[in-house]
C-alpha cells in the first residue's frame, strides 16, 4: 500500500475543460507538495501547502490542502495542451527532508 | 544555466556490466538525492546525502554505490547490472535537509536500459 494514493491515474480531456485530481492518505502531514513532470524531464515543483484548509493559486491551477492535512486536490481551469504532463504529490517523512511521492496522475489535454 | 545536470542522458548496456551516472548541482544546495522512476512512473528514493554524508539508504541492492566527492556532486555507480535495473534515474538537490517548505530541484534524468 502506497503512502499517497493519487486519482485518477490517467485523464484525457479536451482543451478548455476543467479538471480536478486528488492526492489522498490516511496519514497526517506537516506539508504537501505538488510537482509536474513533462516527458523527458524531471519533476518541477509547483507549490507547497502547509496549513490545513489552505488554498493556493498558480494562474489557472488551484491547490487545496485538506482540513485534516491528510489529502490535497489540484484543480485546473480551462485546461490547455501545455498542461499535459504527470502530476505528482509528495510529502516529507517524519525523519526529515526525504520526499515520498504518490503514483501520479497522467494528464493529456488535446487541442 | 542548468541547475542540476546529469550525465549521460541515455545509457544502454549489457547485463553484468558496471556503469556510472554523474550528477552536479550549481545551486549551492546542501542535500542531494538519487531517485529511481520505474516504467509505471513511480518515483522511489534510493539515497540521500547531506554535506557529503549519507543520510538515507533505502532498501537498495549493494550493487548500487553512491559517491559524493563534494557538496555539489553526487555520483551513482552500479555494478553487475541486471535487467531489472532498467529505469530512469533522477538526481535532485534541496537547500537543506529539513524544512516543510523546502522543495527539490531535479535533473532531467538518465534513462538506463539493460539488455
Amino acid at each position: 500500500t502506497q503512502l499517497l494514493e493519487q486519482s485518477p491515474q490517467f485523464l484525457s480531456i479536451q482543451e478548455g475543460e476543467n479538471l480536478t485530481v486528488y492526492c489522498n492518505s490516511s496519514s497526517v502531514f506537516s506539508s504537501l507538495q505538488w510537482y509536474r513532470q513533462e516527458p523527458g524531464e524531471g519533476p518541477v515543483l509547483l507549490v507547497t501547502v502547509v496549513t490545513g484548509g489552505e488554498v493556493k493559486k498558480l494562474k489557472r491551477l488551484t491547490f487545496q490542502f485538506g482540513d485534516a492535512r491528510k489529502d490535497s486536490s489540484l484543480h485546473i481551469t480551462a485546461a490547455q495542451p501545455g498542461d499535459t504532463g504527470l502530476y505528482l504529490c509528495a510529502v516529507r517523512g517524519d525523519a526529515g527532508n526525504m520526499l515520498t511521492f504518490g503514483g501520479g496522475t497522467r494528464l493529456m489535454v488535446k487541442p | 544555466d542548468t541547475a542540476v545536470s546529469q550525465t549521460p542522458k541515455y545509457l544502454v548496456t549489457q547485463m553484468g556490466n558496471d556503469k556510472s551516472i554523474k550528477c552536479e548541482q550549481n545551486l549551492g544546495h546542501d542535500t542531494m538525492y538519487w531517485y529511481k522512476q520505474d516504467s509505471k512512473k513511480f518515483l522511489k528514493i534510493m539515497f540521500s546525502y547531506n554535506n557529503k554524508e549519507l543520510i538515507i539508504n533505502e532498501t537498495v541492492p549493494n550493487r548500487f554505490s553512491p559517491k559524493s566527492p563534494d557538496k555539489a556532486h553526487l555520483n551513482l555507480h552500479i555494478n553487475s547490472l541486471e535487467l531489472g535495473d532498467s529505469a530512469v534515474y533522477f538526481c535532485a538537490s534541496s537547500q537543506a535537509w529539513t524544512g516543510a517548505k523546502v522543495g527539490y530541484t531535479f535533473g532531467s534524468g538518465t534513462r538506463l536500459t539493460v539488455v
